[in-house]
């Protein structure tokens, strides 16, 4: 099974600062990778697939880069809204895997 | 709109079974791969399993198999996932989820909630 290490498990920052998530594919999964957002009792939304394609009606602040083995997701400046937490998803191969998640917190 | 419902969760017995549903609606059920992913309380995203649009194929995370069973209605637009010899581990919120074409998943029911539990 492909283990996905997601980092950091949190972190806290402010209105308009840039954050950085990063997935770790423990075999390649070349672009087979989304990111979710999840807030407190409500589904997953996704945000990116492909690794880098923008979910239609998400906002451009949220990006996705990488190939491969190592893969991010950047909000170019956090807004209110973005306080939650955060997964990548690797589809590339059977079982899919989740990583752990990322919480974002207020600062 | 494209909706996804899930039902049939509840508070139930180790050892015993329990069947939950997910109707779809909004697009064309019978076109799509369907998925179940579940959450532990205060718990990160589990995938659970997965059924092929013509349900020809299927594939479950290894601490269900044997146990779990997913299958589709296509002429009721409707997903199931037949859970038996259910254990406290299962204890989870479960969501039913669509796989666009190229993979991943898009679309999410709202969950339904199994409490394994004496």
């Amino acid at each position: 099974d492909i283990q996905m290490t997601q980092s950091p498990s949190s972190l806290s920052a402010s209105v308009g600062d840039r954050v950085s998530i990063t997935c770790r594919a423990s075999q390649g999964i070349r672009n087979g990778l989304g990111w979710y957002q999840q807030k407190p009792g409500k589904a997953p939304k996704r945000l990116i697939y492909a690794a880098s394609s923008l979910q239609s009606g998400v906002p451009s602040r949220f990006s996705g880069s990488g190939s491969g083995t190592e893969f991010t997701l950047t909000i170019s400046s956090l807004q209110p809204e973005d306080f939650a937490t955060y997964y990548c998803l690797q589809y590339n191969s059977f079982p899919w895997t989740f990583g752990q998640g990322t919480k974002v917190e207020i600062k | 709109q494209v909706q996804l419902v899930e039902s049939g969760g509840g508070v139930v017995q180790p050892g015993r079974s329990l069947r939950l549903s997910c109707e779809a609606s909004g697009f064309n059920f019978r076109s799509h791969g369907m998925h179940w992913v579940r959450q532990a309380p205060g718990k990160g995203l589990e995938w659970v399993a997965i059924i092929w649009y013509d349900a020809s194929n299927e594939y479950y995370v290894d601490p269900v198999k044997g146990r779990f069973t997913i299958s589709r209605d296509n002429s009721k637009n409707t997903l199931y996932l037949q859970m038996n010899s259910l254990r406290a581990e299962d204890t989870a919120v479960y969501y039913c989820a669509r796989e666009p074409p190229g993979g991943s998943l898009d679309v999410w029911g709202q969950g339904t909630t199994v409490t394994v539990s004496s």
